[in-house]
């Protein structure tokens, strides 16, 4: 199985600031037929599912604000949210769908300094 | 606009078989370029996938190796659902339960089902 890390585990940013997030993964998600990372990113608020934010590693869904990004290839991954609002406070996770089983990062919780 | 419904007991009693269904507005179980998976979520496993069905030329399943024994995932093209049943339940199987449209990461889910295996 593909296992993901994530770092850091908790994070507090202040409101305008950057908050960047790191995934880490066991094996490459480049998949050699499409030359794309298999990476995506989610948000997660209390009660609710997780949103998808990020596929391909970097490709931002409809809908999502320009201030998420995504970064990175091979084993290596970022999300940074360049100016962070209130409505950000969330848990990240990151996903790999390379290979089943699909596996998630523990998650990093993000809040306001 | 697609649409996840799920429905499915909250309580479980250990040893019985859990199930829940998830029925699709918005696109067909059958679609030959998505998948339909369930998902689950605890604080002490935090998200773990569980399995797949899909349709190409015919019916697919892949499980996690860690319920493989006890999963079952069917779809029912006839009421454009799918649905889980794991047996053999015990707490350790207490969770939310998220069934989930992958495409080719997981783009919509179902509002989830708190499971909660107890006597």
């Amino acid at each position: 199985d593909i296992v993901m890390t994530q770092s850091p585990d908790s994070l507090a940013v202040s409101l305008g600031e950057r908050a960047t997030i790191n995934c880490k993964s066991s094996q490459s998600l480049l998949y050699s037929s499409n030359n794309k990372d298999h990476l995506a990113w989610y948000q997660q608020k209390p009660g609710h599912p997780p949103k998808l934010l990020i596929d391909w590693a970097s490709t931002r869904e409809s809908g999502v604000p320009d201030r998420f990004s995504g970064s990175g290839s091979g084993t290596d991954f970022t999300l940074t949210i360049s100016s962070l609002q209130a409505e950000d406070v969330a848990v990240y996770y990151c996903q790999q769908y390379y290979s089943t089983p699909y596996t998630f990062g523990q998650g990093t919780k993000l809040e306001i300094k | 606009q697609v649409q996840l419904q799920q429905s499915g007991p909250g309580l479980v009693k250990p040893s019985q078989t859990l199930s829940l269904t998830c029925v699709i507005y918005g696109d067909s179980v059958s679609s030959k370029s998505v998948a339909w998976n369930w998902i689950r979520q605890s604080p002490s496993r935090g998200l773990e996938w569980l399995g797949r069905t899909y349709y190409r030329s015919w019916w697919s399943n892949d499980y996690a190796e860690s319920v493989k024994s006890r999963i079952i995932i069917n779809a029912d093209p006839s009421k454009n659902q799918f649905s889980l049943q794991l047996n053999s339940v015990t707490p350790e199987d207490t969770a939310v339960y998220y069934c989930a449209r992958v495409s080719p990461a997981f783009d919509y889910w179902g509002q989830g089902t708190l499971v909660t295996v107890s006597s």
